[in-house]
């Protein structure tokens, strides 16, 4: 079975430029995750996909960050304009309910470096 | 205060030592997950489990649903057993609650 792609692996961007980050769910799975996780912490969520429509986004700092998920598959997620404390990793995740219990899949990554 | 505390923060030891890491919550979750994260790479997820206890290989994991406290044990620790090890608590549809991780390193 195939995982979590996202892509790229590693990007380095000057403050004030954008960026995109790219993923393709495990097939089937309804829910996606992306997760902003910052040196010496766990991931933060930053937006929660049910299909296409979104369930939590509570925590995107909406004023640069923007997330979609067309067709309910594959999602983007951008930054526009970057910022230094943007400098993450930014995880992909999708789930799937097993035995009553939802269990987390998650992409390698994207490193992101705002100079 | 974090919904889901895990210690120690940081861990070193001997190859060939049992090791434990340990995990608090104090939100109300249906199932835990230990997550493993090797440095530059993705995270792997170890277990998942609602109550009791699970093996897998030299790794254990425990949760106490009453206690609201979870426990990873590596059994005969290796060098490639350094990773991140990451406790989430979590239930159908709802966020998934991290803890900040514990950083192992083992020793040859």
């Amino acid at each position: 079975e195939a995982g979590v792609a996202q892509s790229p692996r590693y990007k380095i961007i000057e403050k004030r430029q954008s960026v995109a980050f790219w993923c393709n769910p495990i097939s089937g799975h309804a829910t996606l995750y992306w997760y902003q996780q910052i040196l010496g912490q766990g991931p933060k969520l930053l937006i929660q996909f049910q299909n296409n429509g979104v369930v939590d986004d509570s925590q995107l700092p909406k004023d640069r960050f923007s997330a979609e998920r067309l067709k309910g598959v594959d999602s983007t997620l951008k930054i526009q304009p970057a910022k230094l404390e943007d400098s993450a990793v930014y995880l992909c995740a999708s789930s799937q309910v097993t035995g009553g219990y939802e269990k987390l899949f998650f992409g390698s990554g994207t490193q992101l470096s705002v100079l | 205060k974090n919904e889901v505390e895990q210690s120690p923060q940081n861990l070193t030891a001997q190859e060939g030592e049992f090791i434990t890491i340990n995990c608090s919550y104090s939100v109300g979750i249906s199932a835990l997950h230990w997550l493993q994260q090797h440095p530059g790479g993705g995270i792997v997820s170890l277990f998942m489990l609602s109550s009791g206890k699970k093996k897998h290989g030299r790794l254990i994991a425990t949760i106490n649903i009453q206690e609201k406290h979870s426990s990873l044990h590596i059994t005969a620790s290796h060098p490639r057993d350094s990773a991140v090890y990451i406790c989430a608590g979590g239930s159908t549809g709802n966020q998934f609650y991290f803890g900040t991780g514990t950083s192992l390193t083992v020793i040859p």
